[in-house]
């Protein structure tokens, strides 16, 4: 089945700082990458996601690269703010397009020091 | 629109005990998916269904079932309980291919 290696497992930054999360996959059929947050005591929500169509997708101060000949895609949060504290997964389809669910990383906690 | 809802909340089960899980999700996605949340294994894929057909099921034992109903109701059930099954049990619906809608999650807790 599909394996997803995230890295890393704790990330602390300073306000105002950038985080980067990064994951690789080991399907090369894959072509959804979504990136779930999740804070505390509350469900996953999507915060983006990119198709393999594309390297790059951003949304204010989120965005994610796709690499697909190395089969790995990053998270990158820019100008980071003590909301952002979280943990955060990333995600691959099980089956074309995610029919068959979603296998995830094990996530990253990201601590956000003010 | 309503997002995903799941019940109860909570609940509390002695080993041995078998327990169902409820899922209702957004009006329209005819998708459900379960998940096992722990911190040591993170969230796991449990089962996928859709129009009332399992699609796809994870590395879990046959204690592990669920069903669909024809209105996209969902719930799963765990047979003889034991300790590692404590967990929070996720549901997640979709419209179409990919974005995923989860539920708050059952925090099961296995005594």
């Amino acid at each position: 089945g599909e394996n997803v290696e995230q890295h890393p497992s704790t990330l602390s930054v300073q306000e105002g700082d950038s985080a980067v999360i990064k994951c690789t996959y080991s399907d090369s059929a894959s072509n959804y990458f979504p990136w779930y947050k999740q804070e505390l005591g509350k469900r996953p929500q999507l915060i983006i996601d990119i198709r393999s169509n594309v390297g790059e997708k951003k949304d204010q101060r989120i965005a994610v690269t796709l690499n697909k000949t190395a089969k790995h895609f990053s998270l990158h949060i820019t100008e980071t703010q003590p909301e952002d504290s979280a943990v955060y997964f990333c995600a691959v389809p099980r089956g074309w397009g995610g029919a068959d669910g979603l296998t995830f990383g094990k996530g990253t906690h990201l601590i956000i020091q003010p | 629109k309503a997002g995903v809802t799941q019940t109860p909340r909570y609940l509390i089960k002695t080993r041995g005990q078998q327990v169902t899980l409820s899922c209702s999700p957004i009006s329209g996605h005819r998708s459900v998916s379960w998940y096992q949340q722990t911190p040591g294994q993170g969230l796991q894929f449990l089962f996928e269904y859709f129009s009332e057909t399992q699609r796809n099921k994870g590395n879990f034992p046959g204690r592990f079932s669920g069903r669909q109903f024809s209105n996209s109701r969902s719930e799963m059930n765990v047979s003889t309980l034991e300790l590692g099954d404590s967990a929070l049990y996720l549901c997640a619906s979709r419209l179409d291919y990919n974005e995923q809608f989860f539920g708050p999650g059952t925090r099961l807790t296995v005594l």
